[in-house]
């Protein structure tokens, strides 16, 4: 089955140190986003990727990187220049019609 | 920038009832999507609606985009308790534009 993974599902992080989140799509989609979620809030773009080898800044890039070397992959890095990393985050891509396709999230948490 | 409000911000309702919620914006949009996420996944597509008056039923849910096109409209009928979670709307004006999403109205189910 077609679909978009996002590992790990927790992820632990000790302040000052970089983490990096996967995400895997086997859809051949496109384009491919970063969403952050905060408890009770909606969704914020981090960055976006429309083909290979390029991406954008979203609303909330400061603190994070981003890589898009193959199509199905963007893995997202939480630098240890992101004051208030903990959060859920969101993997999507999507194709022409039928709107974005989530992964199940990474909850990551700084000790 | 684009932004798209949803309303109720929330909702507790009995088992049973049905619900109705919508999603308003300042730009026309071409698409209108309605998403569900579950505590601790990612969102799930519900309906998506391509045409100004659009009615699209999925089991239970029924979604409407209005004539407008500035607005869409999501009913449940007869909930049940697997119905809690965020019901986020989101628009685009074309299949090759960034979805914009709306806040979420959360959703508990009383049984």
């Amino acid at each position: 089955d077609g679909g978009i993974t996002q590992s790990p599902k927790y992820l632990f992080r000790k302040e000052g140190q970089n983490v990096t989140l996967s995400c895997e799509q086997n859809l051949n989609h496109d384009a491919m986003y970063w969403y952050r979620q905060d408890p009770g809030q909606g969704l914020r773009l981090i960055y976006y990727s429309q083909i290979v080898n390029d991406f954008q800044k979203g609303d909330i890039a400061e603190g994070y990187s981003v890589s898009r070397e193959k199509k199905e992959s963007f893995p997202l890095t939480v630098t240890s220049a992101q004051k208030n990393p903990t959060a859920f985050y969101l993997c999507a891509s999507s194709g022409q019609l039928y709107g974005y396709t989530f992964g199940s999230g990474t909850r990551l948490t700084v000790v | 920038g684009q932004q798209l409000n949803q309303s109720p911000q929330s909702m507790f309702i009995q088992e049973g009832e049905d619900v109705s919620m919508n999603c308003t914006s300042s730009s026309i949009f071409n698409t209108w999507l309605w998403y569900k996420q579950d505590p601790g996944e990612g969102p799930v597509l519900l309906i998506a609606l391509y045409k100004a008056g659009e009615l699209t039923s999925n089991g239970r849910l029924t979604a409407q985009f209005g004539i407008t096109r500035k607005d869409s409209f999501l009913n449940i009928s007869a909930s049940i308790p697997s119905d809690v979670g965020i019901y986020f709307c989101a628009g685009s004006k074309t299949s090759y534009d960034k979805v914009i999403f709306g806040p979420g109205t959360s959703l508990s189910v009383i049984p």
